[in-house]
């Protein structure tokens, strides 16, 4: 069965520009999380989708994120337009949505944004 | 943030035990502890979580006081692979708290030497 995969691996822009990160989840997965690691700092929760919704954004930085999971398949995370402080990995992670105490969520190696 | 507090960094030679601690003197009645671990350049991987009995899987134990105040994660043959930063995390257990974000704290560095 195949992992959570992220799409790019890296990705390189200029300040200003625009990047879109996609993240499959395993399939059956109706949790979907977005995390990141800034450079120095600790993984840090952004959003959380059950299906196509959005259950909880409350991690979202700013406005210049959107994350979008049209179908509830995969998802995008677009940055625009980026910042230098941007810079970090971008982890997505998906579990199954089972009213219960754990559910594993399962990491994909995440997509590693430099922001010139 | 992160309730828990962990060291920074810590060795362990091949073939030995690896036991990691964690203070989460906080901890409420209705929290599990959680371990995952991040190996170089891989997303976080869960490890084994607990209430408050010792629990064993096929990857490591996880040995929680019985004040609950602290726990320990042991690897118990660690190899080269399970290099990697190790988290503790506490979470609230509810009927609906399986599908709740993580909470990441710093971690502790662990480095198996040959």
């Amino acid at each position: 069965e195949a992992g959570v995969t992220q799409f790019p691996s890296h990705s390189v822009i200029e300040k200003g520009q625009t990047v879109t990160l996609r993240c499959d989840p395993i399939s059956g997965h109706d949790n979907l999380y977005w995390y990141r690691r800034v450079m120095g700092k600790e993984i840090k929760f952004l959003l959380h989708f059950v299906k196509e919704s959005k259950q909880d954004e409350s991690g979202m930085p700013n406005n210049r994120f959107l994350a979008e999971r049209t179908g509830g398949t995969y998802s995008t995370l677009k940055v625009q337009p980026a910042e230098l402080e941007d810079s970090g990995v971008y982890f997505c992670a998906s579990s199954y949505a089972l009213n219960r105490v754990h559910n594993e969520q399962f990491f994909g190696p995440g997509t590693r944004l430099t922001v010139l | 943030d992160a309730k828990t507090t962990q060291p920074t960094s810590m060795d362990c030679a091949e073939g030995r035990a690896a036991n990691l601690p964690c203070n989460h003197s906080t901890i409420s009645g209705n929290e599990y502890v959680y371990w995952y671990r991040q190996i170089h350049s891989q997303g976080p991987q869960y490890i084994i979580h607990g209430l408050k009995n010792n629990e064993t899987n096929e990857m490591a134990s996880l040995i929680i006081t019985e004040d609950r105040k602290s726990s320990t994660l042991i690897l118990p043959h660690a190899t080269l692979r399970d290099t990697a930063v190790y988290y503790c995390i506490v979470r609230v257990a509810s009927a609906y708290s399986g599908n709740t974000p993580l909470v990441f704290g710093k971690g502790t560095r662990l480095s198996v030497i040959a």
